[in-house]
């Protein structure tokens, strides 16, 4: 594929439900990373993962959130009991390893509203 | 902690001025320096990053940026503005030193008008 892909482009819940946000990095990226965008705010470091490594889940808000991801591939990441304010879009970056240099290269997100 | 500062929520500049975006860092060690630009309804995109040498980066679509040490800065750049040019635009860091995420400014909305 030609660059990270993420669906729904659009998610509209009800407070209380469940929603799984999907991510497909581009092929041969070992580093995935997920983000939260809230409007007019910055992005807001969520989870990482890194090849086969423990992921780095330092940036979840809460235990609502949590993320797998699949090898090298696909990742989703799931919210439980949704709440209002967990409202925003939500961003899938990948890179070709953690490197610290390394460029991330973003998906278009998911735009979650929980009403 | 590291931690990036975006002094402007806008930005607006006429259509062939010089632009300029601001963006401050602070990091505990040397600072890994990355600008992003998001058009409307469309990902983030990279433009260009610091690493290490020439304090002069340049980028994608025209646009370059300085890193000043001494001031903690990494302003963008660009000559010559286009309508094309107005996006969201994020300036990002992360500690050299240590193994942690990379941090986003808030951004900076920026509209050339032509």
């Amino acid at each position: 594929g030609a660059g990270v892909s993420q669906s729904p482009s659009n998610k509209v819940t009800e407070k209380g439900k469940d929603v799984e946000l999907r991510c497909d990095p581009i092929s041969g990226h070992t580093a995935l990373y997920w983000y939260r965008q809230r409007l007019g705010q910055g992005l807001e470091f969520l989870i990482y993962f890194q090849g086969n490594s423990a992921p780095d889940k330092s940036g979840l808000p809460s235990d609502r959130f949590s993320a797998e991801r699949t090898g090298e591939s696909v990742s989703t990441l799931t919210i439980q009991r949704t709440q209002q304010e967990d409202s925003a879009v939500y961003l899938c970056a990948s890179s070709l390893d953690r490197g610290l240099v390394e460029t991330q290269y973003f998906g278009p997100g998911t735009r979650l509203l929980v009403l | 902690a590291q931690s990036v500062a975006q002094p402007e929520d806008q930005v607006n500049v006429a259509e062939g001025n010089p632009l300029t975006v601001k963006c401050t860092y602070s990091v505990s060690g040397n600072p890994y320096l990355f600008w992003y630009v998001q058009y409307p309804n469309r990902g983030l995109q990279f433009l260009l990053k610091y690493i290490t040498g020439d304090n002069l980066v340049k980028g994608s679509y025209g646009f370059e940026a300085e890193f000043n040490k001494s001031q903690t800065s990494f302003h963008l750049k660009k000559p010559s503005a286009l309508v094309s040019d107005s996006a969201l635009y994020f300036c990002a860091v992360r500690d050299a030193s240590g193994n942690t995420p990379l941090v986003f400014g808030k951004g900076t909305r920026l509209s050339v008008i032509a």
